[in-house]
């Protein structure tokens, strides 16, 4: 079990640029959610698969955003036209929907910085 | 709809005295309620959890939390707090079995001095 894994690590853009990053869930998990957290804050929900599936998608994810996980496994998140107020921490997270009581296990993070 | 109101934006503390993270929340149905620790420029760690029975749960590195129901509480504990323990706590909430996401509180930062 290597974890969950998110890339690139880091991202500084210029504003108006396109940004995607990439998250591979532990392996056996159906289940995988984006979170954005910003600096000093919580982790806000954006998004949340089941295997292929995007079942839930909150207010936050504007049109700018979208999310994909075309076979079930790993999730790209692209954020388009990028804006100042879009550098943020994206975490990237795993569980197992029908086995697990709702722990999910995060990745490192991916920090977009926008100039 | 659900929330998680951490009520510090700090605690310091000395090593070696009990450190306590204030935690309440609110849900429709039967809370699940969890504790996460983040170190600077890292993921999330879970470090424990409440679903169901006993109201006081252990967890990793000595923590431990106790379910209040009638004061939506679920409040972070340790006995003897380590330097190591200096990091942001984050408390989040599920809304029971049929709930699909965590939903967390704003962190509180945890300052252990030596």
């Amino acid at each position: 079990d290597t974890g969950v894994s998110q890339n690139p690590r880091h991202k500084i853009t210029k504003r108006g640029q396109n940004v995607t990053f990439r998250c591979d869930p532990i392996s056996e998990h159906n289940r995988l959610y984006w979170y954005r957290q910003t600096l000093g804050q919580g982790p806000e929900f954006l998004t949340y698969f089941q295997n292929e599936a995007q079942l839930e998608k909150s207010r936050l994810l504007s049109d700018r955003f979208s999310a994909e996980r075309p076979k079930g496994s790993f999730s790209t998140l692209e954020i388009q036209r990028t804006e100042q107020g879009d550098s943020a921490m994206y975490l990237c997270a795993s569980n197992h929907g029908e086995t697990n009581t709702g722990e999910l296990f995060f990745g490192e993070g991916s920090r977009l910085t926008v100039l | 709809a659900q929330s998680v109101a951490q009520p510090e934006d700090q605690v310091n503390v000395a090593e070696g005295n009990p450190l306590t993270v204030k935690c309440t929340y609110s849900v429709s149905g039967n809370p699940y309620l969890f504790w996460y620790v983040q170190y600077p420029n890292r993921g999330l760690q879970f470090l424990l959890k409440y679903i169901t029975g006993d109201n006081l749960v252990k967890g990793s590195y000595g923590f431990e939390a106790e379910f209040n129901k009638s004061q939506t509480s679920f409040h972070l504990k340790k006995p003897s707090a380590l330097v190591s323990d200096s990091a942001l706590y984050f408390c989040a909430v599920r809304d029971g079995a049929a709930g699909n996401k965590l939903t967390f509180g704003g962190g509180t930062r945890v300052l252990v001095k030596p």
